[in-house]
């Protein structure tokens, strides 16, 4: 398997742009997550989908972040409008049991917002 | 509330010698903690998991400890390698809740020549 494979691994954008980030899980894992690491807070949840579901978006930071689990081998994460302070290394992790299971992380997509 | 707090923050050592990471938590009801080794620009990898009836583990040079009645964990590096460089994150799991992992904010270490 090739692991969880995520896009782009950089992106480089203005203000008030649109930034989409894209994730494929492992084939078989029903637990999907997407995390925000900084130096500042390390590595924050924003939110997991278990069997495709939204089950805990409480850390998503305010209405500009939105995420969709279309089906079982795709996720997005949106930010729109982008600032500044989004700028971090966004990391998609698939697992196959939400509770207790191994976390397999993607490669991460570093976002610089200017 | 549930917290976990890692020590130290960052670390420096010669390669060679032994280095002992520290993880307190207070996630309850827990379920299992596991440690993370993230390499610089790479997404984290899971290097042991210790539930609660385990008190130690090896995986090659690294053991890690678990007491439960303390809530701490311990992860131990041997002999360390300039490969050994990373970031080693604790991540405590609780048995039940909608957000069932809680993370630490990692050990920087740095192993140098």
């Amino acid at each position: 398997d090739a692991g969880v494979i995520q896009s782009p691994r950089h992106e480089v954008t203005e203000m008030g742009q649109e930034v989409t980030l894209r994730c494929k899980p492992i084939s078989g894992h029903n637990s999907l997550f997407w995390y925000r690491q900084t130096m500042m807070r390390g590595l924050e949840l924003l939110i997991y989908f278990n069997n495709n579901v939204p089950i805990d978006d409480s850390g998503m930071p305010e209405d500009r972040f939105s995420a969709k689990m279309p089906n079982a081998s795709f996720s997005t994460l949106k930010i729109q409008p982008s600032e500044p302070r989004d700028s971090a290394v966004y990391f998609c992790a698939s697992s196959l049991e939400r509770n207790t299971g191994e976390l397999f992380f993607g490669e991460g997509s570093r976002l610089t917002v200017l | 509330k549930n917290q976990v707090e890692q020590s130290p923050q960052s670390l420096i050592i010669l390669e060679g010698k032994n280095c002992t990471l520290q993880c307190n938590y207070t996630v309850s009801p827990f379920s299992n903690l596991r440690w993370y080794k993230q390499d610089t620009g790479r997404g984290p990898v899971s290097l042991t998991i210790m539930t609660f009836s385990e008190n130690t583990k090896s995986n090659g040079r690294y053991t890690a400890t678990l007491d439960a009645d303390t809530k701490q964990s311990s992860l131990h590096i041997t002999a360390s390698q300039l490969s050994d460089s990373a970031s080693y994150i604790c991540v405590v799991s609780a048995r039940s809740g909608n957000t069932p992992l809680v993370f630490g904010k990692g050990t920087r270490l740095s192993v140098i020549a």
